[in-house]
């Protein structure tokens, strides 16, 4: 079974543009997780959804949103880019509530 | 303001040897824990998850849980070159989904 998939890989923007990240859960699973990390730290929470709803929401700005459609596949996005959201973006996807999250290769931000 | 501590390290230990990795947590009502490994330049790999008290072995990889102590570690036993990665403790976030995780702690393990 293929995992979970993400794209862009990288992605190059300057400040103040939006960008729009991609993912696409293992098949079957229901609850899509978004993660920002940077370097030296574990991965922060940004937003989950499960069954198509928002079911949970890290300490981020409102620049950051997401959403999920009724295939289970996600997007985030992310406006008036700044320096500090350079990182790698990382979705992962669990079969059920509470389980163990599947992480997809992410996709690298670099903001200019 | 939930946290999860993890020694950065670099732990170097042998090939051959048991390698011990430690986490503390802070919410008591935390129920689920995991242990990912990620190499340098990838994502998070899960390996291990545990929910009750006590150990639980899958292969070289042991995770024991001490809820009372808020408490996990893993124990990766005949350490290979090949585990050379950050270890990345996680715990469920309670009412949210969310997985919160430690900074990670670095296992180099020399041949």
């Amino acid at each position: 079974d293929a995992g979970v998939t993400q794209s862009p890989t990288h992605l190059i923007k300057t400040r103040g543009q939006q960008v729009t990240l991609r993912c696409s859960p293992i098949s079957g699973h229901k609850s899509v997780s978004w993660y920002q990390q940077v370097l030296g730290q574990g991965p922060q929470f940004i937003f989950q959804y499960y069954e198509k709803e928002e079911r949970g929401r890290g300490n981020f700005p409102d620049r950051f949103s997401a959403r999920q459609f009724p295939n289970y596949s996600s997007e985030l996005n992310v406006n008036a880019l700044l320096l500090g959201d350079s990182a790698l973006y990382l979705c992962a996807s669990s079969l059920e509530w509470g389980q163990g999250q599947f992480f997809g290769p992410g996709t690298r931000l670099t903001v200019l | 303001q939930k946290e999860v501590e993890q020694n950065s390290g670099p732990l170097s230990v042998p090939e051959g040897a048991i390698a011990s990795l430690n986490c503390t947590y802070s919410d008591r009502g935390s129920q689920s824990f995991f242990w990912y490994r990620q190499y340098s330049g990838k994502s998070p790999e899960l390996i291990m998850s545990i929910y009750s008290n006590g150990d639980k072995e899958d292969g070289r990889f042991t995770a024991q849980l001490n809820k009372a102590s808020q408490y996990v570690s893993l124990l990766i036993r005949d350490s290979q070159p090949s585990d050379s990665a950050t270890y990345l403790c996680a715990v469920n976030g309670g009412s949210q989904g969310n997985l919160i995780f430690g900074k990670g702690t670095k296992l180099s393990v020399k041949p």
